[in-house]
């Protein structure tokens, strides 16, 4: 069974750009959640997709929006990048409503110069 | 805020000996709580979880413990083993307050078990 795909797996940008990072989902999975990962703050909780609805959503700003298809595929978008946006974004898949049986992807590591 | 609190960046333990990672969090309403595993370019793995009805929960060499009343948690792992090197991330959720999958984690803590 293949595992969580996440792409790209690297990105580098400049302050003002924006991005779209893209997450697939084990086969089956109706659920997406994303992570932004820094030093600094662990990770921490964007938002979460369940059959294409957000339905719950961390503290980030208006910037930080995402998506889900009819293919439970989801990407998450980032306007207007900022320094501090540098981080890893992790997704994370999921079918039974259990936290821990979320399966991670290996990550997007993005670069803000 | 951080809710969820790993005040050691870093642990290292001799091979065969015991790891202790510990965590700490402030929000009362958690009931759940769980420990991951992340070794570098992959993403975190679930090691083991504990709900907040429980205060030990063993599994293999693992065994996670909450006291509730200090609202900390830690993660025991023995023996340690040289394969268990990776970077320790506790996790808390607020499952059955919001019924969605969100988790609440810590900014991890590097073990190094020394062969």
């Amino acid at each position: 069974k293949a595992g969580v795909t996440q792409t790209p797996r690297y990105l580098i940008k400049t302050r003002g750009q924006q991005v779209t990072l893209s997450c697939s989902p084990i086969s089956g999975h109706r659920s997406v959640s994303w992570y932004q990962q820094t030093p600094g703050q662990g990770l921490q909780f964007l938002f979460e997709y369940f059959s294409e609805t957000q339905r719950n959503k961390g503290n980030f700003p208006g910037r930080f929006s995402g998506r889900q298809f009819s293919n439970s595929r989801s990407e998450m978008n980032v306007s207007t990048l900022e320094l501090g946006d540098s981080a890893l974004y992790l997704c994370a898949s999921g079918n039974t409503g259990r936290v821990e049986t979320q399966y991670f992807g290996p990550g997007t590591r993005l670069l803000v110069l | 805020d951080q809710q969820v609190k790993q005040n050691s960046p870093s642990l290292s333990v001799q091979e065969g000996r015991i790891s202790i990672l510990n965590c700490d969090y402030t929000n009362s309403m958690f009931d759940y709580f769980l420990w991951y595993k992340k070794y570098p370019a992959e993403g975190p793995t679930f090691l083991i979880s504990i709900s907040s009805i429980k205060d030990k929960n063993e599994d293999g060499r693992f065994t996670v413990f909450l006291n509730k009343s200090a609202k900390h948690l830690s993660l025991h792992i023995v023996p340690s083993q040289p394969g268990d090197s990776a970077v320790y991330f506790c996790a808390a959720s607020v499952e059955k307050l919001t019924g969605a999958n969100n988790l609440f984690f810590g900014t991890g803590t590097r073990l190094t078990v020394i062969p």
